[in-house]
This record gives C-alpha cells, structure tokens and sequence, in this order.
C-alpha cells in the first residue's frame, strides 16, 4: 500500500484553467504538507496542516487553496492557472509537527501550456 | 532563521569511490538537521537524521552523516558507491520548529 499518494501523477492544461491535486495518506499521520519543486530541484513548502488547522502559508498565492476535509487527506486547488505554475506539486505528511521525518508522495507534474 | 547550504550542485564519482556529499547548516540553536534522497520521477525518501541523540548518524542503504558542531556541517558519506546511489540528495533543517528547509540539491552520478 503506498502511504502517501497523489493524484494526478501528470497534469498538462491551459493557461487561466482551473485544477485539482488530490492527496491521501494510510500512515495515520497528523501534520500534511504541500511542496512545491520548480524546474531547478529547489523545493519550497507551500501550506501546512496539523489536524484539518492550517499552520503554516508561505506567502503562496491566494489562486492556491488548500483543502483538508479531514485528517488523511490534503487537497490543493489552483485557480486562473498561469506558465509559472508548471512545477512538480509533493504531498508529504509526518506524524506531528516539527522534526519527525516527513513521507513524501512521488509528485504530481503540472504542465501550463 | 535556521538554513542549510549543500556545497556543488553536481558530484561525480566511480562505482568503488567514497561518495561525500557537503552540507553547511546556520542556526542559533541546536539544529534537526536531515538527508533525502530524490530517485527520477519519485519522491523523497528519508535517508538519516540528527536529532541531537549522537553525532554519527547512521542511514539506510549504507548511508551515514557526521554532525559538526565546530564545522557547522552535516556532510553525508557513504564508503563505496553503487550505481544505483545515482539520484539527487537533498539536505535539509527544521526552521521554527514547523517548517522544513531545504538545501539547493546535489545530483550524485556515479561512473561505471
């Protein structure tokens, strides 16, 4: 079973559309994250969520919204897509906040054409 | 604020060499300092941490990390390479207690 999935794995659509990557984890874990992984490898943190509760936003555009419906899983929507949105999105979570190991999905690639 | 800096985007050894990959942390306190690794087209994979319980860290796939103080470094090492160690290894630190910081990356390729 993979503990941590995302879904889409590929994603390719246009400028100024809106989309969804959904996220789940089976580990049971507390906190999720959501990543963002931009065409040089540098990985930056975008949203945090300890128990449904948004913890940390790092001065993400308001087109990103995550969502928690509840604990397992951590959703990102993307409104008014735009070119500097193609990046690769990694879902992580951990069993709480703070310096427990983080599990990560394997991403998914968004491409804006 | 807490930040980790990872010495050569790039490391390129033989298959049999010592692989040492660099890391340099900044911070004020005691410091949680990690090493993943990127596989192409997967996500990361946690390969050791430092928690401040002893400095040489041991990892998996025979992996370890040596915490110094003096140095403030974080280097990872492994004694002799595979081929299949060929991935991306990132260093990283926990900034505020909440948030995970990482380094700019390193790509490992090994030569056969």
């Amino acid at each position: 079973d993979t503990a941590v999935s995302q879904t889409p794995k590929y994603l390719v659509t246009q400028m100024g559309n809106d989309k969804s990557i959904k996220c789940e984890q089976n580990l049971g874990h507390d906190t999720m994250y959501w990543y963002k992984q931009d065409s040089k490898k540098f990985l930056k943190i975008m949203f945090s969520y300890n128990n449904k509760e948004l913890i940390i936003n790092e001065t993400v555009p308001n087109r990103f919204s995550p969502k928690s419906p509840d604990k397992a899983h951590l959703n990102l929507h993307i409104n008014s897509l735009e070119l500097g949105d193609s990046a690769v999105y990694f879902c992580a979570s951990s069993q709480e906040l703070g310096w427990q190991p983080q599990h990560f999905g394997d991403g998914t690639r968004l491409s804006i054409l | 604020a807490q930040s980790v800096t990872q010495l050569g985007s790039h490391v390129s050894v033989s298959e049999g060499a010592l692989v040492l990959l660099r890391c340099n942390y900044s911070s004020s306190v005691p410091p949680y300092l990690f090493w993943y690794v990127q596989y192409p087209n997967q996500g990361l994979q946690l390969l050791l941490k430092y928690t401040s319980a002893a400095t040489l860290v041991k990892g998996i796939n025979g992996f370890e990390a040596e915490f110094k103080k003096s140095e403030t470094s974080f280097h990872l090492t492994k004694p002799s390479a595979h081929m299949s160690d060929a991935a991306e290894y990132f260093c990283a630190v926990i900034q505020g207690a909440q948030k995970l910081v990482f380094g700019q990356g390193t790509r490992l390729t090994i030569n056969p």
